[in-house]
């Protein structure tokens, strides 16, 4: 079984579409990440939610919003995609202060 | 600012070969350290981790130390494995408004061969 697992693992999509990324984990975790890996190799974090509350917010356009529908669910809405969106972007999950699993990514591709 | 340097790869050894990729660190206060891996089609997943200076972090026969003076946290390993095969990333984590706040760096490709 997948710990950490997301949905899709491609997407290519036009710009000023929006779109959506599924992620759920299975190991119980109070706490969930979304990251974003730049083009240098860069992971940085977006988000971070605790029992469906969310803690970390970095500065992020508001155009992406993340989505706690329980404890085993973060997803990840972006709106109005633009050209620099493209990434892959990343969940986690954890029981510690620093995320524990990641999910393998979602490539995002913005035409 | 704070940040993570890592050696540069890709890194190809023979099975059974000593292992070490290093990672350097700059930072504002005073950081826990992490290595984590990712293996070919998952995702990252933490490795090892330590909290303070001189703490030595293990896991799977992986080790890496503390070294505040040096400001390092290298990874060895005494004989790699096909299976260590895996892109290996170094974070430092620091407390920033109440919260734990990851810092990765680039991230080192290993191959081993059998």
């Amino acid at each position: 079984d997948t710990a950490v697992s997301q949905t899709p693992k491609y997407l290519v999509t036009q710009m000023g579409n929006d779109k959506s990324i599924k992620c759920e984990q299975n190991l119980g975790h109070d706490t969930m990440y979304w990251y974003k890996q730049d083009s240098k190799k860069f992971l940085k974090i977006m988000f971070s939610y605790n029992n469906k509350e969310l803690i970390i917010n970095e500065t992020v356009p508001n155009r992406f919003s993340p989505k706690s529908p329980d404890k085993a669910h973060l997803n990840l809405h972006i709106n109005s995609l633009e050209l620099g969106d493209s990434a892959v972007y990343f969940c986690a999950s954890s029981q510690v202060a620093v995320p524990q699993y990641f999910g393998p990514g979602t490539r995002l591709t913005v035409l | 600012g704070n940040s993570v340097t890592q050696m540069e790869g890709p890194v190809t050894l023979s099975e059974e070969a000593f292992l070490t990729i290093n990672c350097t660190y700059t930072a504002t206060g005073y950081p826990s350290l992490f290595w984590y891996v990712q293996y070919p089609g998952e995702g990252l997943q933490l490795l090892l981790k330590a909290t303070k200076a001189d703490d030595k972090g293990s896991n799977k026969g992986f080790e890496a130390t503390y070294r505040k003076e040096t400001t390092s946290f290298h990874l060895e390993k005494g004989s790699v494995q096909v299976s260590d095969s895996a892109v290996y990333f170094c974070a430092l984590s620091l407390t920033q408004g109440g919260s734990e706040k990851l810092v990765f760096g680039k991230g080192t490709k290993l191959t081993v061969n059998p």
